[in-house]
């Protein structure tokens, strides 16, 4: 079966600090990957998404960005971060086209002071 | 893009209660979801559903396509049964999910 994971769950990172979480999926090849942000507020928005190695879109300016290194690794930085950072990070995992469902991971709370 | 709306944005209900949530759509679409986010943040499939109806114990969810709205019924509701529930559709047969804004329902004991 598939799973999914998200490292670290929590993390409280300084303005203007660097960014790294990482998302991995294991049990199905060449999955497509998002990566989702959870402000306060409730909703859900999107933040990047890949179909495939090394292919990113990015649906919202800032100052993050994505990678996918590996088929089925999905990392987001930043170089440096803002207070507006702040939120729940949620990866999620789709077999692929706009008619399949998606799995999210256990999520990353970070707070950045 | 599409629009999606929840309602009611927060329920209160009492253990054994029954209760309809309803998700409200702009567009057509090939996708649509409904997910629980349980108090430790994490978003569970409930159904893929987007057209039809499905069932899974308590819960069920019809989407009425033609209509652009989808229902998911809970019945006999249970405290675990806490947290907020999200529609999401596809956003012109995109690769892409857009979420509403959640529906937060409480159960008490």
């Amino acid at each position: 079966s598939q799973t999914i994971h998200q490292w670290p769950a929590t993390l409280v990172q300084p303005v203007g600090s660097p960014l790294s979480l990482e998302c991995t999926v294991e049990g199905t090849s060449n999955p497509n990957l998002y990566w989702y942000r959870q402000a306060a507020g409730r909703g859900l928005q999107l933040l990047f998404y890949s179909v495939g190695i090394g292919q990113i879109s990015s649906e919202v300016p800032q100052n993050l960005s994505a990678s996918r290194p590996q088929d089925r690794q999905f990392i987001l930085s930043s170089k440096k971060l803002l207070l507006s950072d702040s939120g729940f990070y949620l990866c999620a995992w789709g077999p692929g086209g706009p008619a399949d469902t998606q799995y999210f991971g256990p999520g990353t709370r970070l707070t950045v002071l | 893009g599409i629009q999606v709306e929840q309602s009611p944005p927060d329920l209160i209900l009492q253990e054994g209660a029954n209760s309809t949530l309803r998700c409200n759509f702009s567009d057509s679409v090939n996708n649509l979801q409904w997910f629980h986010q349980n108090p430790w943040g994490q978003l569970i499939n409930l159904f893929y559903i987007p057209s039809g109806t499905k069932q899974n114990g308590r819960l069920s969810a019809t989407t009425v396509a033609t209509e652009r709205y989808s229902l998911l019924y809970i019945s006999s509701s249970q405290t675990t049964d806490s947290g907020v529930y999200f529609c999401a559709v596809d956003e012109g047969g995109s690769e892409k999910l857009v979420f509403g804004k959640g529906m937060k329902l409480t159960v008490n004991p």
